[in-house]
């Protein structure tokens, strides 16, 4: 089946840095890959949708300034937490969307802000 | 705006016995159903998917019902083991990307 590998599956940073997280598509060509949060006990939430070669689309309320997207190839996107606070930390997750098997989820990316 | 809602919100289930969770949708545009099983600190994993031509599908232990006139949906885990206990979610998409429910955290007791 389809796989998505999500990278790193877990990071702790000081605030102020920024973090990427990196979402592959092993198996199969995404143009279109999704990101989620997620807190704890809680249900997905949608931040944007990458489309390969152009601006993301980002869900109301997400501040695309400080998660930046970037979907340069069809088998890569990521996400960028830019100058990061306590706020931010997070369970985030990458999905794409293989026409076979739906939408395939990465292992997902534990962020967590000092 | 609650576009898919899941319930219960919890479930204790006997080992052996058979856990059902229910969803229920309003947008008529979905066109696919899918339900996903998520362990704490990983992803969530596609375990059934169903689309609406289709009243039930059946994939080992797990079944999707499917009523589009109530435009309900649910999954069945028959023969439920310890090691189903995980969180489960129903989605749903149509000309949107996939919208979740809020989750059923079901726990099997031996």
């Amino acid at each position: 089946g389809a796989v998505v590998s999500q990278h790193p599956s877990w990071v702790i940073c000081k605030s102020g840095t920024s973090v990427k997280i990196e979402c592959r598509s092993l198996d199969f060509q995404a143009t279109t890959m999704f990101w989620y949060r997620q807190f704890p006990k809680q249900s997905l939430m949608l931040m944007a949708t990458s489309n390969e070669g152009s601006k993301a689309t980002y869900e109301q309320g997400v501040e695309k300034d400080k998660f930046l997207i970037n979907h340069a190839s069809l088998t890569l996107s990521t996400l960028t937490v830019t100058s990061a606070h306590p706020e931010d930390s997070s369970f985030y997750i990458c999905s794409a969307r293989d026409l076979s098997y739906g939408y395939t989820f990465g292992s997902g990316t534990r962020l967590t802000v000092v | 705006q609650q576009q898919v809602k899941q319930s219960p919100q919890s479930l204790i289930v006997q080992k052996g016995g058979i856990s059902i969770i229910n969803c229920a949708y309003e947008n008529t545009a979905f066109d696919y159903f899918p339900w996903y099983q998520q362990f704490p600190g990983k992803g969530p994993a596609l375990l059934i998917a169903i689309r609406p031509d289709v009243s039930e599908k059946k994939e080992g232990r797990f079944t999707i019902s499917f009523n589009k006139s109530a435009k309900q949906f649910s999954l069945h885990i028959m023969d439920s083991q310890p090691g189903d206990s995980a969180t489960y979610f129903c989605a749903a998409r149509g000309n949107t990307p996939l919208v979740f429910g809020k989750g059923t955290r079901l726990s099997v007791i031996a």
